[in-house]
């Protein structure tokens, strides 16, 4: 009964390549996000999305998307991987944009 | 640009009280969370305020000034399991999230 669940947990992988993690959400939350932690531990959104709208952090680079085959799923791909890549990479969702997130249990991202 | 403003950690003693500041500045505000994160894990939800004043909820209270841009954390009877990184965030005028580096509270016997 995960409330929000991310797959894989751990990803490895070669610079260059492309990979996508799956989000899912099963509380009927109208709004998804994508944060990235860095090894500071800073939390930053990447995108929010609600279903009519998606707004996107500028600051990240277009070789990363998300996609939303429905309401309950967002899902990033990542193309042409790089180095600083690597990361955890946190899905979340919240009833509305001014309500609190509820967090998945994190991917984490290691490019070698 | 915005900016939230944490210690960086704190080390407090089991079955005390501990405070964890907050400052921040953003483009607009509306309301402030404050989360904890434990090592691996996801952040949980632990407040929100959005008008002045103290919220509590158990062992757990947080306070608001927005006319200061301060916020604190107040966790009374420590516990061990308490040990974890505490995060505040901010929601600008935007609705986006902006977030404190954390602040990791060591909690010792």
């Amino acid at each position: 009964d995960t409330a929000v669940s991310q797959t894989p947990k751990y990803l490895v992988t070669q610079m260059g390549n492309d990979k996508s993690i799956k989000c899912e959400q099963n509380l009927g939350h109208d709004t998804m996000y994508w944060y990235k932690q860095d090894s500071k531990k800073f939390l930053k959104i990447m995108f929010s999305y609600n279903n009519k709208e998606l707004i996107i952090n500028e600051t990240v680079p277009n070789r990363f998307s998300p996609k939303s085959p429905d309401k309950a799923h967002l899902n990033l791909h990542i193309n042409s991987l790089e180095l600083g890549d690597s990361a955890v990479y946190f899905c979340a969702s919240s009833p509305t944009e001014n309500t609190e997130a509820f967090f998945g249990q994190g991917t984490r991202l290691t490019v070698v | 640009g915005q900016n939230i403003d944490q210690p960086t950690e704190m080390t407090a003693t089991e079955g005390a009280i501990v405070q964890i500041n907050c400052t921040y500045q953003t483009s607009g505000f509306n309301g402030l969370f404050w989360y904890q994160q434990h090592a691996g894990e996801a952040p949980t939800f632990l407040s929100y305020n959005v008008l002045d004043g103290l919220e509590e909820k158990g062992r757990f209270s947080s306070f608001l000034s927005r006319s200061k841009g301060y916020s604190y954390l107040l966790l009374k009877e420590l516990q061990m399991k308490d040990s974890a990184s505490y995060l505040c965030a901010v929601r600008d005028s935007n609705y986006q999230l902006i977030w404190g580096a954390g602040t990791k509270l060591i909690i010792k016997p």
